[in-house]
């Protein structure tokens, strides 16, 4: 079956350093990636869409310069949360999609604490 | 706006003692809707995908159904290791044709005690 691998599973870094976290089709390729933030006790709540080879689409009211999207192949993604504080401490996870109309796999999520 | 509403939020069961969760939903256009179970730490695990209303599927203890307005996964028997958070979401089409991306539910929170 579909595996989305995301790594790493958790980071803590200090204020004001940047993190990246990395999304990755295994077996097959991703044309499109999602991104995903969710709070304890709360639903995933969608940041952004990104299609290979072009700019990501952001949800209203995700910053997309604080949250820098890249997906440079059919199976990579990765979100780099730039200048992070505190309140951007959270879960972020990852799916995968083969093609429009298709199945979504997820990755294990990334556990983010910011000190 | 495509909504997705839960409940009940949490759900203690004993061991086997069967029971069923609710996911209601206001979309224009369904093109699917999906249930998955997220342990914690964990990213949500595929269970199912219902298309249209009447249809039914079942894996194990689960069995998800659907109607035009809501959704139930009914767990039979259940057990210890089925604890877990249960989330459903939606899929709706565009005026296009295409689909939109998923809207989740924010999940039933399910302690199968022994």
């Amino acid at each position: 079956g579909a595996v989305v691998s995301q790594h790493p599973s958790w980071v803590i870094c200090k204020s004001g350093t940047s993190v990246k976290i990395e999304c990755r089709s295994l077996d097959f390729q991703a044309t499109t990636m999602f991104w995903y933030r969710q709070f304890p006790k709360q639903s995933l709540m969608l940041m952004a869409t990104s299609n290979e080879g072009s700019k990501a689409t952001y949800e209203q009211g995700v910053e997309k310069d604080k949250f820098l999207i890249n997906h440079a192949s059919l199976t990579l993604s990765t979100l780099t949360v730039t200048s992070a504080h505190p309140e951007d401490s959270s879960f972020y996870i990852c799916s995968a999609s083969a093609r429009e109309n298709y199945g979504y796999t997820f990755g294990s999520g990334t556990r983010l604490t910011v000190v | 706006e495509d909504q997705v509403t839960q409940s009940p939020e949490a759900l203690r069961l004993q061991e086997g003692e069967s029971s069923s969760l609710n996911c209601s939903y206001t979309v224009s256009g369904l093109r699917g809707l999906f249930w998955y179970r997220q342990d914690p730490g964990k990213g949500p695990e595929f269970l199912f995908t219902l298309y249209s209303a009447g249809e039914e599927k079942e894996k194990e203890r689960l069995k998800a159904t659907l109607t035009k307005k809501e959704s139930f996964l009914h767990i039979t028997a259940p057990k210890p290791e089925d604890s877990a958070t249960y989330l459903c979401a939606v899929q709706a089409f565009l005026s296009s044709g295409s689909a939109r991306q998923l809207t989740f539910g924010s999940g039933t929170q399910l302690t199968v005690l022994p």
